[in-house]
């Protein structure tokens, strides 16, 4: 039973456009949403988090919006560049911060110049 | 990058032998985990440690256990390895809401 569900495995964008990359689950314990950026051969890195108190967050070109009622999530990469190129996973955890997450299968980014 | 790093960084082996793998932090964190990366499956938790001698399973723990004797190392043993267990491993600790990741071990399972 997958709690959290990318259901795009890829998606092509041309570079300076708008990357859409969605994310939805099941749990409604969970509070609190992260998204992380994996190059090959790396370990993830973190890239921007949300918690259930609010709908956005923003940090630069990347905002992630939050849809309590509709269980879903979307990080939002403005305007793309080559190095956005990545895997990126959506994550969730259930009062506990960011321990014991449970992750999404992630969508591969490849941004086209 | 919270100081984190596995050994080994590579690993091919046989059906049937005992694998560990080490994760060492330098700074001290509470909380460590163990995941696995496979295709279709994002990263799955296998276990996780909330203290010297305080771990508990997650979602794929069936075939591994680990052991944390000290603050800063969190390993992860597999008794007999089976080809399914072939994966990459990712250790990782939280800390400011959260979570670091280690660089991965791929271990090959033959």
């Amino acid at each position: 039973d997958q709690q959290v569900k990318q259901n795009s495995p890829s998606l092509s964008v041309q570079e300076g456009r708008i990357s859409i990359l969605n994310c939805d689950y099941t749990n409604s314990m969970f509070d609190y949403f992260l998204w992380y950026k994996k190059y090959p051969a790396e370990g993830p890195t973190f890239l921007i988090s949300i918690s259930s108190i609010k709908d956005k967050n923003e940090d630069g070109r990347f905002t992630v919006f939050l849809n309590k009622s509709a269980k879903h999530l979307s990080l939002h990469i403005v305007p793309s560049q080559p190095g956005d190129s990545a895997v990126y996973f959506c994550a969730a955890s259930a009062n506990e911060g960011a321990q014991k997450l449970v992750f999404g299968q992630g969508t591969r980014l490849t941004i086209n110049p | 990058d919270a100081g984190i790093t596995q050994s080994p960084r590579h690993k091919v082996t046989e059906t049937g032998t005992p694998v560990t793998l080490r994760c060492h932090q330098t700074e001290n964190h509470r909380y460590m985990y163990w995941y696995r990366q496979d295709p279709g499956h994002g990263l799955r938790l296998i276990h996780y440690s909330y203290g010297v001698k305080d771990t508990d399973k997650g979602e794929v723990s069936d075939g591994y256990s680990v052991s944390r004797s000290k603050t800063e190392d969190f390993l992860l043993t597999l008794e007999s390895a089976t080809s399914s267990q072939t994966s990459v491993y990712f250790c990782a600790i939280s800390a400011n809401n959260e979570q670091f990741f280690g660089p991965g071990t791929r271990l090959t399972v033959l």
